[in-house]
């Protein structure tokens, strides 16, 4: 089973500044396709999961630039270049490149200071 | 517009059964896989199991392995988890999501307690 570790697990981010999570995997997600299949997911508090990021770095409609995926092989990271009220909640990536079981990580709760 | 709606989420007694509906609307379901993905409170997400178009595959998560049956029926267009044998540390939002996890359902509630 892949493991996906993410750090920090709670970033207290200003208003206006960067912001970055790390997720890395136990083995290497590139799948034997040549995709890599790490994907980036938001909750808001009594929401359901929304996906950001898919394969790495592959932005999902509606989320704007200013929230970037990137890594390769066991390292990937979330970065927000400019944080928003609406940016606060949990962070999770996920793998599908190795599955069964698909395994996500343990979440990153973004809260502004 | 994607719509998810998940339901049969409720209390249930330790051992007891449930069966969880997701139904979907703006697309047609046959075409795509269809994956349960579950949240205790309080915790992060966990994959629970997942069915291929045309039932190519099943997958369960270790936890639900021998416990739970997922099964669809695409004229319906919806999918169907039938929990058997539930167990306090099921207790969970549980949501339906589509192929590649990019439209979800807002969960139903399953509570399981004595």
């Amino acid at each position: 089973e892949v493991v996906l570790t993410q750090s920090p697990l709670f970033l207290p981010v200003t208003l206006g500044q960067p912001a970055s999570i790390s997720c890395r995997s136990s083995q290497s997600l590139v799948h034997t396709d040549g995709n890599t299949y790490l994907n980036w997911f938001h909750q808001r508090p009594g929401q359901s999961p929304r996906r950001l990021i898919y394969k790495v770095s592959n932005r999902d409609s509606g989320v704007p630039d200013r929230i970037s995926g990137s890594g390769s092989g066991t390292e990937f990271t979330l970065k927000i270049s400019r944080v928003e009220a609406e940016d606060v909640g949990v962070y999770y990536c996920m793998q599908g490149t190795h599955w069964p079981p698909l395994t996500f990580g343990g979440g990153t709760k973004v809260e502004i200071k | 517009e994607v719509q998810l709606v998940e339901s049969g989420g409720g209390l249930v007694k330790p051992g007891g059964s449930l069966t969880l509906s997701c139904a979907a609307s703006g697309f047609s379901l046959n075409i795509y896989s269809m994956n349960w993905v579950r949240q205790a409170p309080g915790k992060g997400l966990e994959w629970v199991s997942s069915i291929g178009s045309g039932v190519t595959f099943i997958h369960y998560a270790d936890s639900v392995k021998g416990r739970f049956t997922l099964s669809r029926d695409d004229a319906k267009n919806s999918v169907f988890l039938q929990m058997n044998s539930l167990r306090a540390e099921d207790t969970a939002i549980y949501y339906c999501a589509v192929q590649t996890y990019d439209y979800w359902g807002q969960g139903t509630l399953v509570t399981v307690s004595s």
